[in-house]
């Protein structure tokens, strides 16, 4: 069975500081690794997706996350946050013959960037 | 969320009686997807379907229902809604290959 953690409920960041949002995942073969992003009283946003390739991903607003195949992790990052970027971020994974119930998300991890 | 909503966006009810929700998109995706969100969990598959009358269950399809009798429409039924299914719940569609989802806004429903 997959799996998704997400390790801290709560990450604070000073505006200007770089920020990272943790994840990591179990899967049985080759990950497809997601992140979302979810607005109050919004729905969830796609940002980036990892499925080949450049470990490196970059996506919407300035995010970027790193696949690390050897760690089993995907974190999320930013260079310089800003106070807009305070959402909740939620981390998912697929394996490539999943079927389409098999996108497992994460608990979600509330970021607040503090001005 | 562009071409995809839901309605009714809040609800009230309650243990009991029926609850339709329902989600309509204008974007002709094949696959669409009912979540339910509660903190600590998530979000969690209800169900899902790949076509016109084409429906199968997910993670947490129990006391749930959906009908998809149309491309665009896709409706989840609670026959007999009780305490626990208070949650939001959130319909989505997009490409099974890519599993890049576009959300609702999702559906605050409170079950007294």
């Amino acid at each position: 069975a997959q799996s998704v953690a997400q390790p801290e409920d709560q990450v604070n960041v000073a505006e200007g500081n770089p920020l990272t949002v943790k994840c990591t995942y179990s899967v049985s073969g080759n990950p497809y690794l997601f992140w979302y992003v979810q607005y109050p009283n919004r729905g969830l946003q796609f940002l980036l997706k990892y499925i080949t390739g450049d470990n490196l991903v970059k996506g919407s607003y300035g995010f970027e996350a790193e696949f690390n195949k050897s760690q089993t992790s995907f974190h999320l990052k930013k260079p310089s946050a800003l106070v807009s970027d305070s959402a909740l971020y939620f981390c998912a994974v697929r394996v490539p013959s999943g079927s389409a119930r098999q996108l497992t998300f994460g608990s979600g991890t509330q970021l607040t960037v503090l001005p | 969320d562009a071409g995809i909503t839901q309605s009714p966006r809040h609800k009230v009810t309650e243990t009991g009686t029926p609850v339709t929700l329902r989600c309509h998109q204008t974007e002709n995706h094949r696959y669409m997807y009912w979540y339910r969100q509660d903190p600590g969990h998530g979000l969690r598959l209800i169900h899902y379907s790949y076509g016109v009358k084409d429906t199968d269950k997910g993670e947490v399809s129990d006391g749930y229902s959906v009908s998809r009798s149309k491309t665009e429409d896709f409706l989840l039924t609670l026959e007999s809604a009780t305490s626990s299914q208070t949650s939001v719940y959130f319909c989505a569609m997009g490409q099974l290959n890519t599993g890049e989802l576009f959300f609702g806004e999702g559906s605050r429903l409170t079950v007294l």
